[in-house]
């Protein structure tokens, strides 16, 4: 079965300060993994996915497949990073979320 | 290029009434079409897949039911809400697999 797992659901880092935002999977197959952040009064929208290898707002993720890790990471944090952020796997033809971090980046 | 368009924004039902939600993609064909529950403190919560006309997978059993009428248009049903039905829907299409989903502005449901 798939599974998600975001431990952290509440994360609080000052700005400038480098952020890290846990994910870990549960997949027997080979997994696609997305991050997807929702800001405030928009929609939930795709941030980035591993298999494109890029870089969305400063973000990054790596995927650990000995770890079965998928840590969004950002080495300075801006205040517009206040958001919710869900990771997601994809797998048989669905989606899996985490249960959600909301990261806030204090002034 | 391609749009997504869920209604309505915002529902108050009584216990026991019917439901109905509507989504519908433009500008796309045959895409996958999914109903998500996005519940406080338990994250997205899919409910159902589509991946082509008449055909539904259900991820859990509850008291909703979806249908897909239409090669754009994905439903959700309920005979008879019950107060646990209340949540904020989120309807989502994909082209294909690993691209990722698009989701739709979301359905506020509040059952009294």
């Amino acid at each position: 079965a798939q599974r998600v797992t975001q431990p952290e659901k509440l994360l609080s880092v000052f700005k400038g300060a480098p952020v890290e935002l846990k994910c870990n999977y549960s997949y027997s197959g080979s997994p696609e993994l997305f991050w997807y952040v929702q800001y405030s009064r928009q929609r939930l929208q795709l941030l980035l996915r591993h298999i494109s290898r890029e870089s969305i707002k400063g973000f990054t993720a790596d995927l650990n497949k000995g770890e079965t890790s998928f840590h969004l990471k950002k080495p300075f944090a801006q205040e517009e990073d206040s958001a919710m952020y869900y990771c997601a796997l994809e797998g048989a033809q669905k989606l899996v979320f985490g249960q959600g971090t909301r990261l806030t980046i204090n002034p | 290029s391609q749009t997504i368009h869920q209604w309505p924004a915002t529902l108050v039902q009584p216990v026991g009434s019917p439901l109905s939600l509507e989504c519908t993609v433009e500008g796309t064909s045959n895409p996958n079409l999914y109903w998500y529950r996005q519940a406080a403190g338990r994250g997205l919560q899919l409910l159902f897949y589509s991946v082509g006309i008449g055909q539904i997978s259900s991820e859990v059993p509850q008291n909703l039911s979806a249908s897909r009428p239409q090669d754009r248009q994905f439903i959700l049903s309920s005979k008879k809400l019950l107060l646990s039905d209340s949540g904020f829907y989120l309807c989502a299409w994909s082209p294909s697999l690993r691209y990722g989903y698009t989701f739709g502005s979301g359905t506020r449901l509040t059952v009294v």
